[in-house]
């Protein structure tokens, strides 16, 4: 049973405009989302975080936007850079620490 | 520069063969966790350790073994490798008590049983 879901494998955008990736979660225990990027060869590197009882987070290029009614969450890159081009991951924190992953999204932004 | 080491970072092995995993951070962290991920799918938690003399299973069951003798070292061992361990192991470890501030993660081992 999949908790943390990220239901589109790939995701193309133009330099500069806005890259939106989406995340849903059917787990109203986790108490923290946190985003990851992924270059190929390269372990996952921590983006951003919020707490579930916030509704955004900002940290320069990068907001995730927390909607608790609907258990889904967003990470906005705006603008987006050709260096953003990676696999994002979606992860929820739960417990003691206990972070369960999404699949990832593949962002791809076109120069 | 990684604070969290890995090697090998390639490794094609035969079935039957024993293997360990290394992983090493210079960063003092007490939280260390090995997570497995084969391609398109999501992290999966096999061990972690909290500390020294601390480890335990994560949420997806794996036949590998890990031991915590050192803080900065937290190898992980297959005694007989099969087809069916091939995948991508990727070590993390953490600083902070709370949650929210994320893992380091270093480079993972992509593992290959032939």
């Amino acid at each position: 049973d999949q908790q943390v879901k990220q239901n589109s494998p790939s995701l193309s955008v133009q330099e500069g405009r806005i890259s939106i990736l989406n995340c849903d979660y059917t787990n109203s225990m986790f108490d923290y989302f946190l985003w990851y990027k992924k270059y190929p060869a390269e372990g996952p590197t921590f983006l951003i975080s919020i707490s579930s009882i916030k509704d955004k987070n900002e940290d320069g290029r990068f907001t995730v936007f927390l909607n608790k009614s609907a258990k889904h969450l967003s990470l906005h890159i705006v603008p987006s850079q050709p260096g953003d081009s990676a696999v994002y991951f979606c992860a929820a924190e739960g417990g003691y620490q206990k972070v369960t992953f999404g699949t990832g999204t593949k962002l791809q932004v076109i120069p | 520069e990684a604070d969290i080491y890995q090697t090998p970072r390639y490794l094609v092995i035969g079935t039957g063969k024993k293997i360990t995993l290394e992983c090493s951070q210079t960063m003092g962290h007490d939280k260390m966790y090995w997570y497995q991920q084969d391609p398109g799918m999501e992290l999966h938690l096999i061990h972690y350790s909290y500390g020294v003399n601390s480890t335990e299973k994560g949420d997806l069951s794996s036949e590998s073994t890990v031991s915590r003798i050192r803080t900065e070292h937290f190898p992980l061992t297959l005694e007989s490798a099969r087809p069916s361990h091939t995948s991508q192991y990727l070590c993390a470890s953490s600083e902070f008590e709370g949650p929210g501030y994320g893992y380091t993660f270093g480079s993972g081992t992509r593992l290959t049983v032939v």
